[in-house]
C-alpha cells in the first residue's frame, strides 16, 4: 500500500519566523516524485514545491525548501520568513507507482500570526 | 487562460437525486482526475483518465461514474446521491508523462446531499 501521513493537523508560526511541516510516506518504488500543495482559504490548490527521489539535492523555491530523507521516507516542508499569505492548508502528495494515482496526506493547517 | 473549469461551484441535492459535475480543461492535457475533499481526510482520488476513452478507478470510486469522450471534458456522475457524498469535489488535469507532472486544479464544487 502506498500512503502519505501528515501528523500535524494544525500549526502556527509568528510572522517572519521559520516553520517546518512534516510528511512521511510509504512506497516500495525506488524512483518517484513528492509534492507539497497549498490550499488557502480561497480553496484553490497551488503547487508549492516538487522533489524527485533520485536527486540528492533538496528542492528549493524561494522561501520554501524541503528536507528529503529517502531512507526514512520523510519529506518535510520548511517555510522561512513566514508571511501572512502563507496561512493555508498544506498537503503532501505522492503520485504512486504508476504516476496516475495521487495520494494526499490529511493536511496541516498553518496559521501565520502577525 | 481558463485552465480547468468546474461547474457548478455549489449544489444542494436530495438523497436519491442524480447529477453531473462538469469539468473542462483547455490545455490539451491527457490526464484528468476527480478528487473529493473531506475534513480530516485530505483529498482522495475517485476516478481518473489517461486519455479519451480510457478511465480507471481511484481510491473511492463507489457511487460515482465517469466517462471521457473528448480530451477536454471529464464529467463526474452521481447516479443516486447519498449524504455520505457531501463533500468538496475537485477536478485536476496534467500533461502526459511521469509522476512528476504538476496537477492543475479546478476551483472545486461544494456539494451537499440532504
Amino acid at each position: 500500500a502506498q500512503t502519505v501521513t501528515q501528523s500535524q493537523p494544525e500549526m502556527s508560526v509568528q510572522e517572519a519566523e521559520t516553520v517546518t511541516l512534516s510528511c512521511t510516506y510509504d512506497t516500495s518504488e525506488s524512483n518517484y516524485y513528492l509534492f507539497w500543495y497549498k490550499q488557502p482559504p480561497s480553496r484553490q490548490m497551488i503547487l508549492v514545491i516538487r522533489q524527485e527521489a533520485y536527486k540528492q539535492q533538496n528542492a528549493t523555491e524561494n522561501r520554501f525548501s524541503v528536507n528529503f530523507q529517502k531512507a526514512a521516507k520523510s519529506f518535510s516542508l520548511k517555510i522561512s520568513d513566514s508571511q501572512l499569505g502563507d496561512t493555508a492548508m498544506y498537503f503532501c502528495a505522492f503520485p504512486g507507482a504508476s504516476g496516475n494515482q495521487f495520494y494526499f496526506g490529511t493536511g496541516t493547517s498553518l496559521t501565520v500570526i502577525p | 487562460n481558463a485552465g480547468v473549469t468546474q461547474t457548478p461551484k455549489f449544489q444542494v441535492l436530495k438523497t436519491g437525486q442524480s447529477m453531473t459535475l462538469q469539468c473542462a480543461q483547455d490545455m490539451n492535457h491527457e490526464y484528468m482526475s476527480w478528487y473529493r475533499q473531506d475534513p480530516g481526510m485530505g483529498l482522495r482520488l475517485i476516478h481518473y483518465s489517461v486519455g479519451a476513452g480510457i478511465t480507471d478507478q481511484g481510491e473511492v470510486p463507489n457511487g460515482y461514474n465517469v466517462s471521457r469522450s473528448t480530451t477536454e471534458d471529464f464529467p463526474l456522475r452521481l447516479l443516486s446521491a447519498a449524504p455520505s457524498q457531501t463533500s468538496v469535489y475537485f477536478c485536476a488535469s496534467s500533461a502526459a508523462g511521469t509522476g512528476g507532472r504538476k496537477l492543475f486544479f479546478g476551483s472545486g464544487t461544494q456539494l451537499s446531499v440532504l
